[in-house]
């Protein structure tokens, strides 16, 4: 199907691990984001890349590691989870101009 | 950097009603969009608007892109329970490295 996809839709893990969430696009859309999404802070930019083997940091990128060695794929990894990290992650993809972005349904992520 | 306004954090509003929603920012922007997060989803594009003094209508939604380049509003005429969920303002510049600055949304409950 087309689309973009998010997998797992909710995880929870202990303190100290590792843990990777998945966005896959099949648009082939140059442009990918991750945000969190908290209360009272809405969405805020971790990481984004503007094409295969290119990565940004956001405004919020500790903690927190990203790859794209292939343009549908965008995985976010923790990589030694903390409470802080709870949180609501959304993938998001778009062509060249970055302006009209197709989000994911979200990653309910909670640390424990 | 840039900041999008969003005030307030929430709205209540009788089913029927009329809602007019409003986005600040001290940055002009080239390209103003509004976006709609169902409870347990994903943002979704709304309205795109891509010229100062724009107006586009979308059913019961209604955007401007204001003259200065540094607002826009979203109105939405009597207003339905499906209506309920959080509504992002974001803006857009073109330039190097640039993508969408989003505001932190406003909350819109509608009682039946």
């Amino acid at each position: 199907d087309a689309g973009i996809t998010q997998s797992p839709r909710y995880k929870i893990t202990e303190t100290g691990r590792q843990v990777t969430l998945m966005c896959h696009q099949t648009w082939s859309h140059s442009y990918m984001f991750w945000y969190r999404q908290d209360l009272g802070h809405g969405l805020r930019l971790i990481y984004y890349s503007a094409a295969a083997d290119i990565t940004d940091k956001g405004e919020v990128p500790d903690g927190y590691v990203v790859s794209r060695s292939k343009t549908e794929n965008f995985p976010l990894t923790l990589e030694s989870a903390t409470r802080s990290q709870t949180s609501v992650y959304f993938c998001a993809s778009s062509d060249n101009p970055p302006i009209g972005y197709t989000f994911g349904s979200g990653t309910r992520l909670t640390v424990v | 950097g840039q900041q999008l306004n969003q005030s307030p954090q929430s709205m209540f509003i009788q089913e029927g009603e009329d809602v007019s929603m409003n986005c600040t920012s001290s940055s002009i922007f080239n390209t103003w969009l509004w976006y709609k997060q169902d409870p347990g989803e994903g943002p979704v594009l709304l309205i795109a608007l891509y010229k100062a003094g724009e107006l586009t209508s979308n059913g019961r939604l209604t955007a401007q892109f204001g003259i200065t380049r540094k607002d826009s509003f979203l109105n939405i005429s009597a207003s339905i329970p499906s209506d309920v969920g959080i509504y992002f303002c974001a803006g857009y510049y073109t330039g190097a490295n640039s993508k969408l600055t989003f505001g932190k949304g406003i909350t819109l409950s509608v009682r039946p």
